[in-house]
């Protein structure tokens, strides 16, 4: 089956725009994360959605980054205002239930560049 | 501070030998515990887990090993390919089911390279 989308695979824009990144989880996975991957290091947690509501936002940054997933599948990604340290590869994944012991299946990420 | 610690950013192994990758962890809260590997370009891909109730878990080439005590884990993978050649990213997790969050803390990666 298909496994995690996102789009686009690269984003080039230009400091202080806005950009919004798209994923699409496994069909059934009811669990969905956001993920930031900076050179050098392992995937950060940004923002866990059970369902439509964010169950844990804690690890956005600040109050430029915002994330939806309005009907329970599909989740956006939004950043206003970028900065150049924003420039990461953001990953989304999905998992099929919430709960420890479930591994979360990750798309190929999009790589977000901020000049 | 790091929660998950790889502390060998790289590896080098000749096809055929064992490959052990080493990972330690701070947060006694973590009780499930995860490798991934992943390719340039490409997302992370699931390899094998372990629960905390567990001190091994094998599959096929890959055994992760957990010794609790110390914090430890290490992935085993025998005989190493060529084809193993990637970074591989250990992880945990904790709270269990009911409500928090699952996020998962990553280590920040070992490159492998396993020379035919």
């Amino acid at each position: 089956g298909a496994g995690v989308s996102q789009t686009p695979s690269n984003k080039v824009t230009e400091k202080g725009k806005y950009v919004e990144l798209r994923c699409d989880p496994i069909s059934g996975h009811t669990a969905l994360y956001w993920y930031r991957q900076s050179l050098g290091q392992g995937p950060e947690f940004l923002i866990y959605f059970q369902g439509t509501g964010a169950a844990d936002d804690s690890g956005l940054p600040n109050d430029r980054f915002f994330a939806v997933r309005p009907e329970g599948s599909v989740s956006t990604l939004k950043i206003q205002r970028t900065e150049r340290g924003d420039s990461a590869v953001y990953l989304c994944a999905s998992s099929f239930r919430e709960g420890s012991y479930n591994e979360q299946f990750f798309g190929p990420g999009t790589r977000l560049t901020v000049l | 501070d790091q929660q998950v610690k790889q502390n060998s950013p790289s590896l080098s192994v000749q096809e055929g030998r064992i490959s052990i990758l080493n990972c330690d962890y701070t947060n006694s809260m973590f009780d499930y515990f995860l490798w991934y590997k992943k390719y340039p370009a490409e997302g992370p891909t699931f390899l094998i887990s372990i629960s905390s109730i567990k001190d091994k878990n094998e599959d096929g080439r890959f055994t992760v090993f957990l010794n609790k005590s110390a914090k430890h884990l290490s992935l085993h993978i025998v005989p190493s390919q060529p084809g193993d050649s990637a970074v591989y990213f250990c992880a945990a997790s904790g709270v269990g089911s009911g409500a928090g969050s699952y996020q998962l803390t990553f280590g920040k990666g070992t490159k492998l390279s396993v020379i035919p």
